[in-house]
């Protein structure tokens, strides 16, 4: 069963322009995690937050995770057409325990 | 380091016959899982393995399906007999004990006629 919903489901932006996605989860978490998905290949994981960290950056991503309201969201700065991809987040509930996917956001950079 | 392996890449084939998806994953990673990937339901986890013994198959949609990890570097997914609704894009992920990312193989693009 999915845990985690992103928000929106697809997102068409400039590039150049800032991409933000969201992601709800309903139970409490060990950590949150996300993943891109390019067309026809596999999940890559992108950046990992533990419950106990707020923010989180790596190059051009940013996360943030709000364990009072269950959500965290990810922001590419700066896209890129190669950003083109469906992005996933992931909740592990509780140590070595398998990671709950959502559905994704399809993101669209046109150049 | 190579990734997780998966084979084949795609596979057509009639209903009713068996198919076996292959995944080698990396060396050294406790955790194996075995997921579905399809529009309308998403990635749906399917069975994991922890040092090759299976964990929780719950998510296994039925008796046709089956899953086996002889070893650390080999695991299998059978589907016996398949069916259309079968269709799928099929990935296998491994990772390490704690708090560690998993690595995905490039999938089984997998189609029942």
């Amino acid at each position: 069963s999915q845990q985690g919903e992103e928000d929106p489901q697809a997102l068409s932006i400039q590039e150049g322009e800032n991409a933000t996605m969201n992601c709800s989860y309903k139970t409490s978490i060990n950590n949150l995690q996300w993943y891109r998905q390019n067309s026809g290949r596999g999940l890559v994981h992108l950046i990992l937050i533990r419950s106990n960290e707020r923010e989180k950056h790596s190059g051009r991503l940013r996360v943030t995770l709000d364990t009072s309201k269950k959500s965290s969201s990810l922001l590419i700065t700066a896209s890129r057409a190669a950003d083109t991809a469906s992005y996933f987040c992931a909740t592990e509930n509780s140590g070595n325990t398998p990671l709950v996917f959502g559905k994704g956001t399809r993101l669209s950079v046109i150049a | 380091d190579a990734g997780v392996i998966q084979s084949p890449r795609h596979e057509v084939t009639e209903m009713g016959q068996e198919v076996t998806l292959r995944c080698k994953p990396i060396s050294g990673h406790d955790y194996l899982f075995w997921y579905r990937q399809t529009m309308m339901r998403g990635l749906e986890l399917l069975i994991y393995f922890n040092n090759n013994v299976p964990i929780d198959d719950s998510g296994m949609p039925e008796d046709r399906f089956s899953a086996k990890m002889p070893n650390a570097s080999f695991s299998t997914l059978k589907i016996q007999p398949s069916e259309p609704r079968d269709s799928a894009v099929y990935f296998c992920a491994s990772r390490g004990a704690g708090n560690q990312p998993q690595h995905f193989g490039d999938g089984t693009r997998l189609s029942i006629l």
